[in-house]
């Protein structure tokens, strides 16, 4: 059975960090792309960062560029997202995402329960 | 970006009946269309993939139609846990978006 399950959220000042992470299981990692999707509060879906199954491409949202930045390590199964600068429009509950495919095809076949990030002061 | 419009933005119908939802993108994504149902407080699963691919397991009441810039999911006849929110998403060009969803709420 895949799970994916986040960890790492909670409230932060304005301009902060948190890292995010997904542990993972059920499923061969390294084989998958992986992206983090966000959701604010009572609102809609937007895609955030996918790394590639080999983790040599990265792609990001315009706006997350050069303040989020997303990793993995296969030998952990795990998937990252460092967020710096923090806005408050970045407070959203944050999906780990699995992609179908090894290169990203940008399609979501499994998903975790989120971690909520709160950007406040 | 690609923007998706998905219309209505709610749906009023009674278990049994037929759901019809809209998804209009701003430019041709092909059939690189997919749909997710978000159930409250769950997070989005995968119904519909490349317009018309059910997804693993899904039930043959969800089939979705569709390509270039008009989608449509339909729902045949609607179950009790059918009613939730249903979004659509391209991947035919990067970023990947979604619309802002349809809820079909129970009438």
């Amino acid at each position: 059975e895949v799970q994916l399950l986040e960890s790492g959220g909670g409230l932060v000042q304005p301009g902060g960090s948190l890292r995010l992470s997904c542990a993972t299981s059920g499923f061969t990692f390294s084989s998958y792309a992986m992206s983090w999707v966000r959701q604010a509060p009572g609102k809609g879906l937007e895609w955030v960062s996918t790394i590639t199954g080999s983790g040599g491409s990265t792609y990001y949202a315009d706006s997350v560029k050069g303040r989020f930045t997303i990793s993995r390590d296969d030998s952990k199964n795990t998937l990252y997202l460092q967020t710096n600068s923090l806005r408050a429009e970045d407070s959203a509950l944050y999906y780990c995402a699995k992609d179908k495919g090894y290169n990203g095809n940008y399609l979501v076949d499994y998903w975790g329960q989120g971690t909520l990030v709160t950007v406040s002061s | 970006e690609i923007v998706l419009t998905q219309s209505p933005a709610t749906l009023s119908l009674s278990p049994g009946e037929r759901a019809t939802l809209s998804c209009r993108a701003s430019q041709s994504v092909g059939s690189f269309l997919a749909w997710y149902q978000q159930r409250p407080g769950q997070a989005p699963s995968l119904l519909i993939y490349d317009a018309s691919n059910r997804a693993t397991a899904i039930p043959a009441r969800f089939s979705g139609s569709g390509s270039g810039t008009d989608f449509t999911l339909t729902i045949s006849s609607l179950e009790p846990e059918d009613f939730a929110v249903y979004y659509c998403q391209q991947r035919s060009n990067w970023p990947p978006t979604f619309g802002q969803g349809t809820k079909v709420e129970i009438k």
